[in-house]
């Protein structure tokens, strides 16, 4: 079966220090990867997602990155953190193009600016 | 474009009672339709979705919804609540084919009175 794990699980980072958060999937190939955050009394936003090795489509303009060094693993990164970069990451995935497959969330990592 | 709105940002039922959480979208295409439901400090759990066929889909822990293309709704139901499904619950809507993520509405906040 197919797993998803992302890490740290909590986060509490200076205002201006760098980011990053990992997240790999087992047990699928060629997965589609996303990366979502969950501000307060915002909902989810989709960040970045990618199809591919290398390949990052990005949704919101921001000082945050993403990076797909390998087929199971996505980065979030940033060089400078902002307050507003507080919230609830989260990692996800979903098997081929179809617009009815299910995206799968990991457990999501809390990171709090400071 | 695409949008969800989910009317009521906190709902409260008496256990036993019936759960409704309300969820419009905007798609200029079929959409797929997305239930998930979030407990404290986790990722995102799928409940149910829709993509084609019949329109009321039965999920996990008893909840169902129905597509209704006219009304252009999707709401959550459940005929008995029980404490344990106090959480939060998101819809989210996803358009046409590629790999792009689900577009979420800000989600309900379900409490349940003893």
């Amino acid at each position: 079966s197919q797993t998803i794990h992302q890490w740290p699980a909590t986060l509490v980072q200076p205002v201006g220090s760098p980011l990053s958060l990992e997240c790999t999937v087992e047990g699928t190939s060629n997965p589609n990867l996303y990366w979502y955050r969950q501000a307060a009394g915002r909902g989810l936003q989709l960040l970045f997602y990618s199809v591919g090795i290398g390949q990052i489509s990005s949704e919101v303009p921001q000082n945050l990155s993403a990076s797909r060094p390998q087929d199971r693993q996505f980065i979030l990164s940033s060089k400078k953190l902002l307050l507003s970069d507080s919230g609830f990451y989260l990692c996800a995935w979903s098997l081929g193009r179809g617009a009815g497959n299910t995206i799968y969330f990991g457990e999501g990592s809390w990171l709090t600016v400071v | 474009a695409q949008s969800v709105t989910q009317l009521g940002s906190h709902v409260s039922v008496s256990e036993g009672a019936l759960v409704l959480l309300r969820c419009n979208y905007s798609s200029s295409v079929p959409p797929y339709l997305f239930w998930y439901v979030q407990y404290p400090n986790q990722g995102l759990q799928l409940l149910l979705k829709y993509t084609t066929g019949a329109t009321l889909v039965k999920g996990i822990n008893g909840f169902e919804a129905e597509f209704k293309k006219s009304e252009t709704s999707f709401h959550l139901t459940k005929p008995s609540a029980h404490m344990s499904d106090a959480a939060e619950y998101f819809c989210a809507v996803r358009s046409g084919g590629g790999a792009d993520g689900l577009t979420f509405g800000k989600g309900t906040h379900l409490i349940i009175q003893p």
